[in-house]
């Protein structure tokens, strides 16, 4: 089945810190892989995907590269902000008619000043 | 910026009772979506909606669920008779089209059965 696995918060950083958060995903057949960021207060918003082995998301600083011998999706920074404190989702999508999205449980970041 | 918005923010029930979450997806948009959360669990998919019919559902979305687009911009997600277990955030999600873009999710709903 289609499942994703990402490390357990909260993290605690200081600012300009070097961010990972590792997200692994078990798939049939080739999904798409996606980041969401959650602010306080707010909704899900899309932070950046991939939709291929090797493609390199981008957006606002965040990097995360398809990797599809690991299975792997993590999320890097190499600056974190305060701002950037939220909670990030790693996520597939199967594909399909629904394009229905199978979320990781979501870790908690904490930018400390 | 075009937005998904859902009602109320917050809402108490008591077990038994019926409860009408509500969601207004953005207008140029197809496909819909009901995702639950429950405290400290993973963002689950619920149900996707499309051409005015349900489209694929989990095995979470039984007999207590039901989703209706009743005029053109509403999205609803009606859970019959609430249980302590289906306390959780509830987020309601769109689509453009069926390809791989991006679904914008609203604010969501949290849900409290007592």
């Amino acid at each position: 089945g289609n499942s994703v696995t990402q490390m357990e918060g909260p993290v605690t950083l200081s600012e300009e810190a070097f961010l990972t958060i590792n997200c692994t995903y078990t798939a049939t057949g080739y999904p798409s892989l996606f980041w969401y960021v959650q602010y306080p207060g707010e909704g899900l918003q899309l932070l950046l995907k991939a939709t291929k082995a090797d493609d390199k998301g981008s957006n606002k600083g965040f990097e995360a590269t398809y990797r599809k011998e690991t299975t792997s999706f993590h999320l890097e920074k190499g600056s974190v902000q305060v701002s950037d404190s939220a909670v990030y989702f790693c996520a597939l999508s199967p594909g399909g008619a629904t394009n229905k999205l199978i979320f990781g449980t979501g870790t908690l970041l904490a930018v400390q000043p | 910026e075009p937005e998904v918005t859902q009602t109320p923010s917050h809402q108490v029930t008591q077990m038994g009772q019926e409860v009408i979450l509500r969601c207004v997806p953005i207008s140029n948009h197809l496909y819909f979506y009901w995702y639950r959360q429950i405290l400290g669990q993973k963002v689950e998919f619920l149900v996707s909606f499309y051409n005015n019919e349900i489209s694929e559902k989990s095995e979470i979305f039984d007999d207590q669920f039901s989703v209706e687009r009743p005029d053109g911009s509403n999205f609803t997600l009606k859970i019959r008779s609430t249980k302590l277990e289906d306390s959780a955030m509830y987020f309601c999600a769109s689509r453009r089209t069926d390809q791989n873009t991006e679904a914008f999710f609203g604010q969501g709903t949290r849900l409290t059965v007592v």
